[in-house]
């Protein structure tokens, strides 16, 4: 079974401060792609970044990151310096090659707002 | 501009009543979905269709019908059926038939209650 577990439900941070965001999840395909959607108050999701199973390396862009370990079938999102304009709901999505193919599985999203 | 346009952005529906919402991409993607997202819930798959005149069910998708006529477009009917309908429903898109390694594109979503 797919599964995507984001267990903040909400943050709040002061604005400038780092901020990590968690993703836990849980598959039986060997390969798969995992995803970061941004919801902003105007409702449309915005993709942030979408990363292969075979692919274990960090990213970065810009304030971005991201931390992809296998081992512990996470995939978390930090911001740093965070700003105004980041507060939305950030979704991580998981999406498999064997099983769910056609689905991208959402977890229920954490509520980031940053504070002025 | 390209993109995703949804309409109306909001919408009522009276007890017994279908209703359409519109999805119109001019991104030349093969493939179209529909998603409903509950408050505090993540996204759910209503429809989803990989071709023109082809679509398939998603996990939701008892109480909606849809049709995929033209490329470009992906209506999806909320019918009476549907006994719980108010919610946020988005259309996305992406490009090819693979499915689950292309990012998908949203609209901004249209919003339906119950009158």
């Amino acid at each position: 079974a797919q599964k995507v577990t984001q267990a903040q439900t909400e943050i709040s941070v002061v604005e400038k401060e780092d901020v990590t965001l968690d993703c836990v999840y849980e598959t039986r395909d060997t390969t798969y792609y995992l995803f970061w959607y941004k919801q902003p108050p105007s409702g449309e999701l915005v993709f942030l970044i979408r990363r292969n199973s075979f692919d274990e390396q960090n990213e970065i862009s810009g304030r971005y990151s991201w931390n992809f370990q296998k081992s512990t079938s996470s995939f978390n999102f930090t911001i740093t310096a965070s700003q105004v304009v980041d507060s939305a709901v950030y979704f991580c999505a998981l999406s498999g090659i064997q099983t769910g193919a056609n689905n991208l599985f959402f977890g229920t999203g954490t509520r980031l707002t940053v504070i002025p | 501009d390209g993109g995703i346009t949804q309409s109306p952005k909001y919408l009522f529906r009276k007890e017994g009543q279908n209703v359409t919402l519109s999805c119109e991409q001019n991104l030349n993607h093969d493939a179209m979905y529909w998603y409903r997202q509950d408050p505090g819930q993540g996204l759910r798959l209503i429809y989803y269709s990989q071709i023109v005149n082809d679509f398939q069910k998603g996990d939701i998708a008892e109480g909606y019908s849809v049709s995929r006529e033209k490329k470009e477009s992906f209506p999806l009917t909320v019918t009476s059926a549907q006994k719980n309908p108010t919610a946020f429903y988005l259309c996305a898109s992406s490009i090819g038939r693979q499915l689950s390694n292309q990012p998908q594109h949203f609209g901004d979503g249209t919003r339906l209650s119950i009158l």
